[in-house]
């Protein structure tokens, strides 16, 4: 199946700090990418929709200033959580579909641990 | 607006026990429904999904509509089947994609 790569997959970093996290779609092109963000032993929550060459689609509640979002080519979506503190710390995954299958299947990520101090 | 419950968070089942995993959804139209699974230390993965009606690692799940559910059932349970799993909808289109909160299940030897 399709592959979707995602880096790093751990950082920690210093409250106040920017960290930067990259969503590659490895065989195939995504138009659009979704971040999800999952809480310990909760559910994946939807973020925001990534649309490439076009403004990202956040979810309500979700702060479009924190979560900055950049599609800037058809297999690289970016994820940038500025002044990051404590409670931003979460594990956050990416995924796609592949436009060839047309099974409305996600392909995921392997996520990544963001933990800041 | 879509919504997808899983109402239990943990389900414990020997080997060989049949299992079933519930989940049932809310949704205004004609849902696609998928249930992903997490093993330990993996990536979120589709198990299968309602369209294509197949059994997937001895897994199935039927779509009812006048039940609004899609429950996960396996006759025989296996260790290896021992992880997350998550039940979603997708809107017609494939829109984006709405999780329950989703079930460990656990099979012990």
């Amino acid at each position: 199946g399709a592959v979707v790569s995602q880096h790093p997959s751990r950082v920690i970093c210093k409250s106040g700090t920017s960290v930067k996290i990259e969503c590659r779609s490895l065989d195939f092109q995504a138009t659009t990418m979704f971040w999800y963000r999952q809480f310990p032993k909760q559910s994946l929550m939807l973020m925001a929709t990534s649309n490439e060459g076009s403004k990202a689609t956040y979810e309500q509640g979700v702060e479009k200033d924190k979560f900055l979002i950049n599609h800037a080519s058809l297999t690289l979506s970016t994820l940038t959580v500025t002044s990051a503190h404590p409670e931003d710390s979460s594990f956050y995954i990416c995924s796609a579909r592949d436009p060839g299958t047309n099974t409305g299947e996600l392909f995921f990520g392997e996520g990544s641990r963001l933990t800041v101090l | 607006a879509q919504r997808v419950t899983q109402p239990e968070k943990l389900l414990s089942v020997f080997k060989g026990a049949p299992v079933e995993l519930k989940c049932n959804y809310s949704y205004s139209g004609s849902p696609e429904l998928f249930w992903y699974v997490q093993y330990s230390r993996q990536r979120l993965q589709l198990l299968l999904r309602h369209i294509s009606r197949e059994s997937i690692k001895g897994f199935t799940a039927d779509l009812n509509k006048g039940e609004t559910s899609f429950h996960l059932k396996k006759p025989f349970a296996q260790e290896e089947d021992s992880a997350m799993y998550y039940c979603a909808l997708s809107g017609r289109g494939y829109s984006t994609l709405t999780f329950g909160k989703g079930t460990m299940l656990l099979v012990s030897p």
